[in-house]
C-alpha cells in the first residue's frame, strides 16, 4: 500500500510564485525523499531530509519534515514554467528480506503558467 | 555518468499477447527495482534484486509477470499473457546499495498499452 499522500492533489501557479506540496505518513520513518517527474519522462530525486532533520534547503527547493506530525512540505520559491511537472514524496519500505525500497504516494500535479 | 537504459520506451499489444522489458542500471549499481506506475498513480514497487538474488518480489503477480537478473547486470520483465489493467508505464531503477536512504536513480521507463 500507497504510504505518503501527497496533498493537494493538483496545484496551479503563476510563474514567480511559491508553490507549497505536503505529503503524509502513516508509521515512523528513516528518511523521506521528495522526487519529480516530468510527463512522458521518469523520476529523478531532488531531495532527502532524514527523520532527525526538521528542514533541508536545496537551491529554490526547501523541505520540512515534522514527524511528530508524520507529514513534510515540499516548498518550491519562484517557481518557473519548468517547474511544471508531478512531484512526489516516498518513504523507505521495509522488505520481507529485511531490504528496503521507496514507497511512493500519489503525487501533486504542479502546473505553472508563464 | 550514463543513467538507467531502458527499452522499448512504447509498446502496444493485445490482451493475452507477452511483451518483455530490458533494463541495463547504472555501472556498479547492485540493486535494481521494477516499478510499476498506473496513470495518475505513484509508483509500486514489483520487484528489487540485490545483485543477481532476489530481495522482494512479494507484490509481482507472479501468475503472469516474471523478472530475471542473471548475471547481476542487466534485467529483463516479462508479462505472459497480459491482461488490460497492466497498460502503466514500467520503470527500472537502481542504487549503489539497497539500505535505506540510498538515492534511487530512475530511467525514462517503458509504456506499455495493453487493448
Amino acid at each position: 500500500s500507497q504510504q505518503g499522500e501527497e496533498d493537494p492533489q493538483a496545484l496551479s501557479i503563476q510563474e514567480g510564485e511559491n508553490a507549497t506540496m505536503n505529503c503524509s505518513y502513516k508509521t515512523s520513518i528513516n528518511n523521506l525523499q521528495w522526487y519529480r517527474q516530468n510527463s512522458g519522462r521518469g523520476l529523478v530525486h531532488l531531495i532527502l531530509i532524514r527523520s532527525n532533520e526538521r528542514e533541508k534547503h536545496s537551491g529554490r527547493l526547501r523541505v520540512t519534515l515534522d514527524t511528530s506530525k508524520k507529514s513534510s512540505s515540499l516548498l518550491i520559491t519562484a517557481s518557473r514554467a519548468a517547474d511544471t511537472a508531478s512531484y512526489f514524496c516516498a518513504t523507505d519500505l521495509l522488505l520481507t528480506n529485511s531490504g528496503y525500497a521507496l514507497n511512493f504516494g500519489k503525487g501533486t500535479s504542479l502546473l505553472v503558467t508563464p | 555518468e550514463a543513467g538507467v537504459a531502458q527499452s522499448p520506451r512504447y509498446k502496444i499489444i493485445e490482451k493475452r499477447q507477452s511483451v518483455a522489458f530490458w533494463c541495463n542500471p547504472i555501472s556498479g549499481h547492485a540493486t535494481l527495482y521494477w516499478y510499476q506506475q498506473i496513470l495518475g498513480q505513484g509508483p509500486k514497487l514489483l520487484i528489487q534484486f540485490q545483485n543477481n538474488g532476489v530481495v522482494d518480489d512479494s507484490q509481482l503477480p507472479k501468475d503472469r509477470f516474471s523478472a530475471e537478473r542473471l548475471k547481476g547486470v542487466d534485467s529483463t520483465l516479462k508479462i505472459q499473457p497480459a491482461k488490460l489493467e497492466d497498460s502503466a508505464v514500467y520503470l527500472c531503477a537502481s542504487s549503489l546499495e539497497g539500505g535505506a536512504g540510498n538515492t534511487i536513480y530512475f530511467g525514462e521507463g517503458s509504456w506499455l498499452t495493453v487493448v
